[in-house]
């Protein structure tokens, strides 16, 4: 089984650029989610989807990220501008939505540079 | 709200030695409590989970952690660790219930010494 898919793996930008990241999850898991991991620190989730529907984006930079999963599958994260303190590792995560507990796999990350 | 305590940033051991790495959570409800390995330039992998029952918890690679909930702790120990081991450690916490997003630590780097 394909494990949770994410492009590019590094990304460098200068200061006030736009930037987009994207994740495609395992295949029939319903819920997705984006986490940031600034280093030295453990990941902070942004955004958390149930299908195409969003669940919580409380600790999202709304003034600057957005995120979107419009047919329930595929996810895009986007800063816009970006500043130097988004510099950090963003980790796509995805899980069933079954029973009580649900495993969630993490993809390999998309390391964020901003100059 | 859940938070978690790594109480070791860094921890260095020598090869084969044993190695415990300490988390502390707070919470109001029942939890879910999990530990993450990460390795240099790659994602979070699953070591193991405490969901209920058992107290002590049996992972992959050797670890193992338990659950004491009066001291609201879920330390991880190995009795011997190797080399391969070097890497970051996250403890997480959620609530015990459906899809609820993982809270985690800030991470303790172990680095095994030969």
């Amino acid at each position: 089984e394909a494990g949770v898919a994410q492009s590019p793996r590094y990304k460098i930008i200068e200061k006030r650029q736009s930037v987009a990241f994207w994740c495609n999850p395992i295949s029939g898991h319903a819920t997705l989610y984006w986490y940031q991991q600034i280093l030295g620190q453990g990941p902070k989730l942004l955004i958390q989807f149930q299908n195409n529907g969003v669940v919580d984006d409380s600790q999202l930079p709304k003034d600057r990220f957005s995120a979107e999963r419009l047919k329930g599958v595929d996810s895009t994260l986007k800063i816009q501008p970006a500043k130097l303190e988004d510099s950090a590792v963003y980790l796509c995560a995805s899980s069933l939505d079954q029973g009580s507990y649900n495993e969630q796999f993490f993809g390999p990350g998309t390391r964020l540079t901003v100059l | 709200a859940q938070s978690v305590t790594q109480l070791d940033s860094q921890v260095p051991v020598f090869e084969e030695a044993p190695v415990e790495l300490r988390c502390n959570y707070s919470s109001s409800v029942s939890v879910y409590l999990f530990w993450y390995v990460q390795y240099p330039n790659q994602g979070l992998q699953l070591l193991l989970k405490y969901l209920s029952g058992s107290t002590l918890v049996k992972g992959i690679n050797g670890f193992e952690a338990e659950f004491n909930k009066s001291q609201t702790s879920f330390h991880l120990r190995k009795p011997s660790v190797h080399i391969s081991d070097t890497a970051e450690y996250f403890c997480a916490v959620s609530e015990g219930s459906g899809n609820t997003p993982l809270v985690f630590g800030k991470g303790t780097r172990l680095s095994v010494i030969a």
